[in-house]
């Protein structure tokens, strides 16, 4: 299975919005409302931070939004933040009954 | 508190078998309610998704490993296992075991174990 397409970097200054795109196929994305994302801070694990499309994690920052519109979903961050520096995952789940996972994005804040 | 920890050989030798145990803790495999899933990550690189098994057994694989993986359970040790054969460099990364939040996301991770292909 091909890995979703994500940008491999995104930048914006500290207040500012990113959008984080990830596109996939008729198979997986476009197939199924299980698209989910990850944070990857450097040396740890990943943390889930929506799941389902748009539905945010116990826990995650409103800042934290997401959708998705037909085989392509977007991360939006908004009131960037020092702290959202990191890697950026998407992940679906697919008609073969796996999951595939995006090549990763790294966010910089400038 | 749900914890899972990967352990096995460190140092894998090419064409060998790395094989690796997830011990959970905190929630029991045979609850039947999760898929439980093994993701890699090479140094520097993205996540991949190995497989997933069930606590019948049940499994589901990346159709670009199925050929060299297999995922299994043991229920009375509250273990599960990943075997890889015929490894090469390409299979140096870091292994990580995990339980969804959901049906489909992760929301429990092991820290990882890295596990280097070398001669």
């Amino acid at each position: 299975q091909s890995a979703l397409t994500q940008p491999a970097s995104v930048s914006g200054s500290p207040g500012q919005s990113i959008t984080i795109s990830c596109t996939g196929g008729s198979s997986d994305i476009g197939a199924y409302n299980y698209v989910s994302w990850y944070q990857q801070h450097p040396g740890k694990v990943p943390k889930i931070l929506i799941y389902d499309v748009r539905h945010r994690s116990p826990g995650i920052s409103s800042r934290f939004s997401a959708s998705k519109s037909g085989n392509t979903a977007s991360l939006t961050i908004s009131g960037l933040q020092a702290e959202d520096e990191a890697d950026y995952y998407c992940s679906s789940y697919t008609s073969a009954y796996t999951i595939v996972f995006g090549g990763g994005t790294k966010v910089t804040v400038l | 508190q749900v914890r899972l920890q990967e352990s096995g050989p460190g140092l894998v030798k090419p064409s060998e078998t790395l094989s690796l145990t997830c011990t959970v803790s905190g929630d029991a495999i045979s609850s039947m309610t999760y898929y439980w899933g093994w993701i890699r990550q090479p140094p520097g690189k993205g996540l991949e998704w190995i497989g997933s098994v069930y606590y019948s057994g049940s499994t589901s694989y990346n159709p670009s490993l199925k050929n060299r993986v297999t995922i299994s359970v043991d229920l009375s040790k509250n273990q599960l296992f990943l075997n890889l054969t015929s490894v090469t460099a390409a299979d140096t990364a870091v292994y990580h075991c995990a339980r969804p939040s959901g049906g489909t996301y992760y929301g429990y991770w092991g820290q990882g174990a890295l596990v280097t292909v070398s001669p």
